[in-house]
């Protein structure tokens, strides 16, 4: 299995630039959640999703846009890149089941500079 | 609202083990859970305890929850190089749905000297 894929894994982008980062997963999963991971500031979570059609705001939205329109992809667009979100974005997925709902699967990771 | 502590680092010598200690402030967690993530990759889950348990033990890792102190920590006996990475402490709580991802630490960084 593939498990939870993002691409790309390294983007450099200008300031102002659009760009969307796209992720899948190929467990049949409901939940995918976007992170992203600042040195010091640790998992901050940006947007996620409990199911098709379904997002909800996280701890650090502003900026960023998703949408959920398959069970397997959930991609974050940045509408206007800046330096701030220079970052490393992790994407994750996991079950509804009761006791396993929270084991998240996470993906390697992509890799983000804005100059 | 929901807060997970942690220290940021943590040295110890090879063979020796290792205690990373985690606080949280959600006193109706249900479940609490440590991810490992090694250098350029994502987390992966390491292990998860139900907060009705004192104790879980996974070969080399044993997970003590302190519910009364909100005190969580994991225990790696004769550490490996292997073992240098990230560890986040999370928690869920039982208030939301359950629709709301975990809520992590910032992570400990474990480094191990050969």
């Amino acid at each position: 299995n593939a498990g939870v894929t993002q691409t790309p894994k390294f983007q450099v982008l200008k300031t102002g630039q659009s760009m969307t980062l796209q992720c899948a997963q190929d467990m049949n999963h409901e939940y995918m959640s976007w992170y992203r991971q600042d040195p010091g500031m640790g998992l901050r979570l940006i947007h996620y999703s409990v199911g098709a059609g379904i997002t909800d705001q996280g701890e650090v939205p502003n900026g960023y846009n998703v949408s959920r329109s398959t069970t397997e992809d959930f991609p974050l667009r940045l509408l206007s890149a800046a330096p701030s979100q220079t970052s490393v974005y992790f994407c994750a997925s996991s079950y509804k089941g009761a006791v396993a709902k929270n084991i998240q699967y996470f993906g390697a990771g992509t890799r983000l500079s804005v100059l | 609202g929901e807060d997970v502590e942690q220290s940021l680092f943590l040295s110890v010598r090879e063979g020796d083990s290792s205690v990373i200690n985690c606080t949280y402030t959600d006193s109706s967690s249900t479940y609490l859970y440590w991810y490992k993530q090694e250098p350029g990759a994502g987390l992966q889950l390491l292990t998860y305890i139900f907060s009705n348990m004192d104790m879980k033990q996974d070969q080399r890792l044993t997970v003590l929850l302190n519910k009364k102190d909100k005190h969580l920590s994991l225990r790696i006996a004769d550490t490996q190089t292997g073992d240098s990475a990230i560890y986040f402490c999370a928690e869920i709580s039982s208030r939301n749905s359950g629709n709301t991802p975990l809520v992590f630490g910032k992570g400990t960084r474990l480094s191990v000297i050969a």
